[in-house]
């Protein structure tokens, strides 16, 4: 199992981030198989953004939900994660990580990719 | 929404203590309770899953207890390997909450 993040390194404040997952070892198409996204400011502690099972199953961090859209395409073996109007304190170390169901936590992780908020 | 709490944040040990961290949640989340460790510039690393069943290939010498609303993470013989983060997280279908973190030095 390896999952695997991309997107800019840098973005610009009030630009939309977009970042991929992609993941190999299983199956998005298990419709047990979720993918969350986490991250970690420099220094700081781990935050849980958003998980996706399905395309009709999303689930957002409260305090983040109208800045963030996750999406997948299992034909693709990709997971998308769009949060929009970035600010610099955006910047942080952008995880994916799979749960192997619902009721189990993240078991893989990806190794993250650095994004900075900077005009 | 639920909250996290670890304490302490900072831990300093010696080669062969016994550690125990604490993790608070704000209400009841049963056992849906992970542990992780996490080394500088890496990603975490499972530990603990069902707040007391430990992750396959993970070291004996860690166990977690607890359920309700107090849970914690025990290393019996604290090894040099050892210092890192670590993290508690609520976990369910629809959420999966962090706490602050603890780090363990030597």
């Amino acid at each position: 199992v390896t999952l695997k993040e991309s997107g800019p390194v840098l973005v610009k404040p009030t630009e939309t981030l977009t970042l991929t997952c992609n993941v190999s070892g299983f199956s998005l198409n298990n419709a047990r198989m979720g993918v969350s996204w986490i991250r970690q400011p420099p220094g700081k502690a781990l935050e849980w953004l958003a998980h996706i099972f399905s395309n009709d199953e999303k689930s957002y961090n409260t305090s983040l939900k109208t800045r963030l859209t996750v999406s997948e395409d299992p034909s693709k073996s990709q997971v998308v994660l769009t949060m929009t109007n970035m600010d610099p304190v955006d910047t942080a170390t952008y995880f994916c990580a799979r749960m192997q169901s619902r009721w189990l936590p993240l078991d893989s992780w990806g190794p993250g990719t650095l994004v900075t908020v900077s005009s | 929404d639920i909250q996290m709490t670890q304490s302490p944040s900072t831990l300093s040990a010696s080669v062969g203590d016994r550690v125990t961290i604490a993790c608070r949640a704000s209400q009841s989340i049963s056992s849906w309770l992970a542990w992780y460790q996490q080394k500088p510039g890496k990603a975490p690393k499972l530990l603990i899953f069902a707040a007391s069943s430990l992750e396959r290939g993970v070291p004996s010498r860690f166990s977690g207890g607890g359920s309700g609303t107090e849970f914690t993470l025990t290393i019996s013989s604290l090894q040099p390997d050892d210092v890192a983060t670590y993290y508690c997280q609520h976990y369910n279908s629809y959420s999966g909450t962090f706490g602050q973190g603890t780090k363990v030095e030597i």
